[in-house]
């Protein structure tokens, strides 16, 4: 089955930027969406299709891919984007949705 | 403004069945996939299944297929998942969710908890 792998945690300080990437095999040939998901809520999707962003969503949620990595960015890192984010994608070829571990973003 | 209400979930023995409800609203239900995804207590999200919108294209995960049912009904804008041999490991926050015109899933609902336990 496909796996998305994310690192479990990131940290950074205010102001600063925050990376948080999700690798897998061939994934640039898939396209990847990213959630944001604060404690106890549900989660909100802040990128899709790659480097889209839904309406409402902050310019300073912004996303990339290159090679078997997708990234997701975050500039000017403020205390309210502390919260665990996801990665997806749907595989074809199992023709299942898949999410990555997750990874826990700590503003200092 | 786009709603997704779940309900239906409670406490389930080994074995038992529940049957998980979400009420849309605000948007044109009759067009969408929807979702289903569950989140156990301290863990990621796992995809449960998915519809198309005329209910012709019906995907589960592997740990739930043979055992849970998809299904919607577009003149109630709602989805449901029939949850049959429930185990313990199906205890989780179970979330609806909106798909768009790709494979993302644009909008979520609150989630019910389902726990299964003797």
């Amino acid at each position: 089955s496909y796996v998305l792998t994310q690192p479990p945690s990131v940290s950074v300080a205010p102001g600063q930027t925050a990376t948080i990437t999700c690798g897998g095999n061939n994934i640039g040939r898939k396209s990847v969406h990213w959630y944001q998901q604060k404690t106890g809520q549900a989660p909100v999707l802040v990128v899709y299709d790659d480097s889209d962003r839904p309406s409402g969503i902050p310019e300073r949620f912004s996303g990339s891919k290159s090679g078997n990595t997708a990234t997701l960015t975050i500039s000017r890192v403020e205390a309210g984007d502390e919260a665990d984010y996801f990665c997806q994608v749907w595989d074809s070829s199992s023709a299942h949705q898949v999410f990555g571990g997750g990874t826990k973003l700590t503003v200092l | 403004e786009v709603q997704l209400v779940e309900s239906g979930g409670g406490l389930v023995q080994p074995g038992g069945s529940l049957r998980l409800s979400c009420a849309a609203s605000g948007f044109t239900f009759s067009v969408n996939y929807m979702y289903w995804v569950r989140q156990a207590p301290g863990k990621g999200l796992e995809w449960v299944s998915c519809i198309n919108a005329d209910s012709n294209i019906i995907y589960y995960a592997d740990s739930v297929k043979g055992r849970f049912t998809i299904s919607r009904d577009n003149a109630r804008s709602s989805l449901y998942l029939q949850m049959n041999s429930l185990r313990a490991e199906d205890t989780a926050l179970y979330y609806c969710a909106k798909g768009s015109g790709g494979w993302q899933m644009e909008k979520w609902g609150q989630g019910t908890l389902v726990t299964v336990s003797s």
